[in-house]
């Protein structure tokens, strides 16, 4: 059972666009959402997170977007550049479950110079 | 600060034998580490959590006595991979979690396996 859907599967974004990048659980036993960048050959590197009891969260040119009731989140990346191409996971994180993550399929992005 | 590192990073080795990956935090002490597999173009799949001197609990499929994972210091964990065969050619990914309150993870560069 995946518990994590994300979508697209892939993503082609012109540079200086925004990328966009859904999630959507089932498990109302999560209670932390992290997003990760991953590079190929290299494992995942921690980009932004956020708790569902916060809408919205930045850090530069990323944004997470969260909305309680239709257990979905979201990544936006604004100005996207070329060098932001790469793999994008979000997670979930299980209340008392040993911090343990259950992750979403993956987004392959490329930006486009 | 927080820095995990995996050894080696990529290991080629004969059908039947066994191979040992290492993971380290560098600048914690990583109270839980957790051990992942990831196969090309796919996300990480969770294989099993150890806490530092308690015996691993691995996740439904993955078979314990296949895969030995020891944590027996706050900043060393070992995956060995044991008889290994070609279908266990993976990247194998580890992260650490310090003690405290912290949310995070912390993930190591990965290690590329393939068995021949």
């Amino acid at each position: 059972q995946q518990q994590v859907k994300q979508s697209p599967q892939s993503l082609i974004v012109q540079k200086g666009g925004i990328s966009i990048i859904n999630c959507a659980y089932e498990n109302t036993a999560f209670d932390y959402f992290p997003w990760y960048q991953q590079f190929p050959g290299k494992g995942p590197a921690l980009l932004i997170a956020i708790r569902p009891d916060v809408s919205e969260k930045k850090e530069g040119r990323f944004t997470i977007s969260f909305n309680k009731s239709a257990k979905q989140f979201s990544l936006h990346i604004m100005d996207s550049q070329p060098g932001d191409s790469a793999t994008y996971f979000c997670a979930a994180r299980r209340r008392n479950a040993g911090n343990m993550l259950t992750f979403g399929g993956g987004t392959r992005l490329m930006v486009k110079p | 600060g927080a820095v995990v590192s995996q050894h080696p990073s990529w290991v080629i080795c004969k059908s039947g034998t066994s191979v040992k990956i290492e993971c380290r935090s560098l600048d914690f002490q990583a109270t839980t580490m957790f051990w992942y597999r990831q196969f090309p173009k796919q996300s990480l799949m969770l294989m099993a959590t150890s806490n530092e001197g308690s015996k691993a609990t691995y996740e439904q499929g993955v078979e314990k006595d296949k895969f030995l994972i020891n944590h027996a210091s706050l900043t060393l964990s070992t995956l060995t991979v044991t008889s290994a065969h070609p279908e266990d050619s993976s990247f194998y990914i580890c992260s650490a979690r310090p003690g405290g309150s912290t949310n995070e993870q912390y993930f190591g560069p990965g290690t590329r396996l393939t068995v021949t």
